[in-house]
């Protein structure tokens, strides 16, 4: 079974860039066919899709995010990342890293989940 | 406001059985599988439903989930105090070219 664990600084300053890694176990990220995505959650609130990279490289963005967003993935540590920059207190969440298995929107398995506010 | 429509609560008596309906579109559920998340308190979501209706490898069969037009519904019998729980369904709107969630549903099991 695929585990997931989210690292990253749990406050940012505004304006800053909000900076998160998810450490894969139990399987490997370049494995064909699998999808990798970020989902937040505002406090108190729904789940708010981010993006996904799939294990070549390719991304896919939240429409609203897009022009703030950057997911990689470092498939030598078995890692990817997600960088938002110009982040505001709208940015303060839960985030979540997941993984999909064959469908970019189905979400098979969740890290524990990281709490980032964005406060000065 | 959410694109997929979720009664944001609902509550039942332990061992009755609950229905808990989300609605959308035919750019959204009308077109596109649709996945169902259990989120107990102070945890992560969880995979309950995928493609409609079929369950997770451990899901007990006391969760279901069915498809009609541009609704989806999740069924729970045999309510136990566990399943208190939020509830989010969540799918691909081709339309908005994003993965869309319900607001969610809390369930309350008295």
């Amino acid at each position: 079974q695929v585990q997931l664990q989210e690292s990253g600084p749990g406050l940012v300053k505004p304006s800053q860039t909000l900076s998160l890694t998810c450490t894969v176990s139990g399987g490997s990220i370049s494995s064909g066919g699998d999808y990798w995505s970020w989902i937040r959650q505002h406090p108190g609130k729904g789940l708010e899709w981010i993006g996904y990279i799939y294990y070549s490289g390719s991304t896919y963005y939240n429409p609203s995010l897009k022009s703030r967003l950057t997911i990689s993935i470092d498939t030598s540590k078995n890692q990817f990342s997600l960088k938002l920059s110009s982040v505001t207190a709208a940015d303060t969440a839960v985030y979540y890293c997941v993984y999909g298995s064959g469908s970019y929107y189905n979400f098979d398995y969740w890290g524990q989940g990281i709490l980032v506010t964005v406060s000065s | 406001q959410s694109v997929l429509t979720q009664p944001p609560s609902m509550s039942a008596a332990p061992g009755q059985k609950v229905t808990i309906s989300c609605s959308g579109s035919s750019s959204n559920i009308g077109n596109n599988y649709v996945s169902w998340y259990q989120q107990l308190p102070g945890t992560a979501p969880k995979l309950l439903i995928y493609e409609n209706n079929k369950r997770p490898s451990g899901i007990p069969d006391r969760f279901s989930g069915s498809k009609s037009g541009t609704s989806v519904t999740l069924g729970i019998t045999g309510l136990q105090t566990g399943d208190e729980a939020d509830y989010y369904c969540g799918t691909w709107d081709s339309s908005l070219t994003d993965v869309v969630f319900g607001g969610g549903t809390k369930l309350t099991v008295l």
